[in-house]
């Protein structure tokens, strides 16, 4: 059964800090590698896609992604308490018939 | 441009009854996906239509049930309602099958 597993946390993290989201999947032919924030009792909102081993930098946020360990990561730099979410991973894949695989999310705390 | 609508926001129904919800795509997006969310936990699974066809079904019992029409809108049925499939319902769409998707703001399902 293809997986993707996220530490659930919480991870608290100061204010102005970096914090890094960490996710692993078994699917070795995953190719599309997802980040989304979830409010409480709010839907997913798309952070970060990357699709190519290496990183993705957009404003505070940088997707890693290493294909050969099966990883995919989000840091957040300069956290700010708005941050405070959970972070879902999402990988995609041709042999699930296009469907997201998802974690079951980290919970982000950021302190001010 | 209006993203994904979904309707209706809330819904109460009782034990044995059926639901209908629905979708709007964003304009452009051919792929429409329906997931359930319970607290706590990643969204699941539940169909994967594509330009009007279904591509993907996930772990759900019969009485789930879904189709998209010609304009890419869908509706997604549940028959005979149990108490556990109180959840949020999310639906997202696509431009295809590998892109990111776009979620609505859901629908809160409360069975009694």
């Amino acid at each position: 059964q293809k997986e993707v597993e996220q530490n659930s946390g919480p991870l608290s993290v100061p204010e102005g800090a970096i914090a890094s989201l960490n996710c692993t999947y078994s699917d070795r032919g995953s190719q599309s590698f997802f980040w989304y924030r979830q409010y409480s009792g709010k839907s997913p909102e798309l952070i970060m896609s990357i699709y190519s081993n290496g990183d993705k930098e957009d404003g505070r946020f940088t997707a890693q992604l290493n294909k050969a360990s099966q990883y995919v990561s989000l840091l957040i730099r300069d956290s700010q308490p708005s941050d405070s979410a959970t972070y879902l991973c999402a990988v995609n894949t041709e042999d699930s018939n296009y469907q997201l695989i998802w974690g079951a999310g980290t919970k982000l705390i950021i302190k001010p | 441009d209006a993203g994904v609508t979904q309707s209706p926001t809330h819904l109460i129904k009782t034990r044995g009854q059926h639901v209908t919800l629905r979708c709007s795509p964003i304009s452009g997006h051919k792929s429409v996906s329906w997931y359930q969310q319970v607290l706590g936990q990643g969204p699941q699974f539940i169909f994967q239509y594509y330009e009007k066809e279904e591509r993907g079904r996930g772990n759900f019992p019969d009485r789930f049930s879904a189709r998209q029409f010609p304009n890419y809108s869908s509706e997604l049925n549940v028959n005979a309602l149990l108490l556990g499939d109180s959840a949020l319902y999310l639906c997202a769409s696509s431009l295809g099958q590998l892109y990111s998707y776009t979620f609505g703001s859901g629908t809160r399902l409360t069975v009694v």
